[in-house]
């Protein structure tokens, strides 16, 4: 099946720094990559949707200027959390939909997630 | 928007026996429904999954079933085995290549 990755799996900073984080999917075109946020214990809260090629759409409660997405190219999209405190630690995960799926039966493929700790 | 309810938040099970987990939503328009098991500090990995034009699916161990009028589906596992031990997650889509809302989830563990 189609693969997404995810690096770093695991990040930890100082506050006040900033973090990227990449998913790439690895043997599909990904017009469209959703990013989820998951606390410990809690399921996947959806935090934005990034098309290649256009500004991400955020999902409300959601700062854009604080957690930057960037789709530069269909198999790659960014997720910077600029100057990072710890109640942005979570478990962070992409997840990609496959371009020109034939049936566009809406599967998602989804990365390992990244956990970020931020001190 | 779409809102999408899980029950039960734990099971218990002895090895061997079936567990079944209830899913319910809300928008009418959603058609697609897959289920997700995610174990420790890892992402979820799809399972199994229905889409509105059917009733029912079986793969091996594990089926999903879908009331389109209620509007609930469930997960039912068979003969279940230590490494069925996870968190599972129902979703549901409205229209393909968009994002999935996901239930609270379900901790399963599969007493051996």
């Amino acid at each position: 099946g189609a693969v997404v990755s995810q690096h770093p799996s695991r990040v930890i900073c100082k506050s006040g720094t900033s973090v990227k984080i990449e998913c790439r999917s690895l043997d599909f075109q990904a017009t469209t990559m959703f990013w989820y946020r998951q606390f410990p214990k809690q399921s996947l809260m959806l935090m934005a949707t990034s098309n290649e090629g256009s500004k991400a759409t955020y999902e409300q409660g959601v700062e854009k200027d604080k957690f930057l997405i960037n789709h530069a190219s269909l198999t790659l999209s960014t997720l910077t959390v600029t100057s990072a405190h710890p109640e942005d630690s979570s478990f962070y995960i992409c997840s990609a939909s496959f371009r020109g799926h034939a049936l566009n039966t809406g599967e998602l493929f989804f990365g390992e997630g990244s956990r970020l700790t931020v001190l | 928007g779409e809102n999408v309810e899980q029950h039960p938040s734990t099971l218990s099970v002895q090895e061997g026996d079936s567990a079944v987990i209830k899913c319910t939503y809300s928008d009418s328009a959603s058609n697609y429904f897959p289920w997700y098991k995610q174990e420790l500090g890892k992402g979820p990995q799809l399972i199994i999954d229905i889409r509105s034009n059917v009733g029912e699916k079986k793969d091996q161990r594990i089926a999903v079933t879908l009331n389109k009028t209620a509007k609930h589906f469930s997960l039912h596992i068979t003969e279940t085995q230590p490494e069925d031990s996870a968190v599972y997650f129902c979703a549901a889509q409205k229209g393909g290549r968009r994002a999935l809302t996901f239930g609270s989830g379900t901790r399963l563990q599969v007493q051996p």
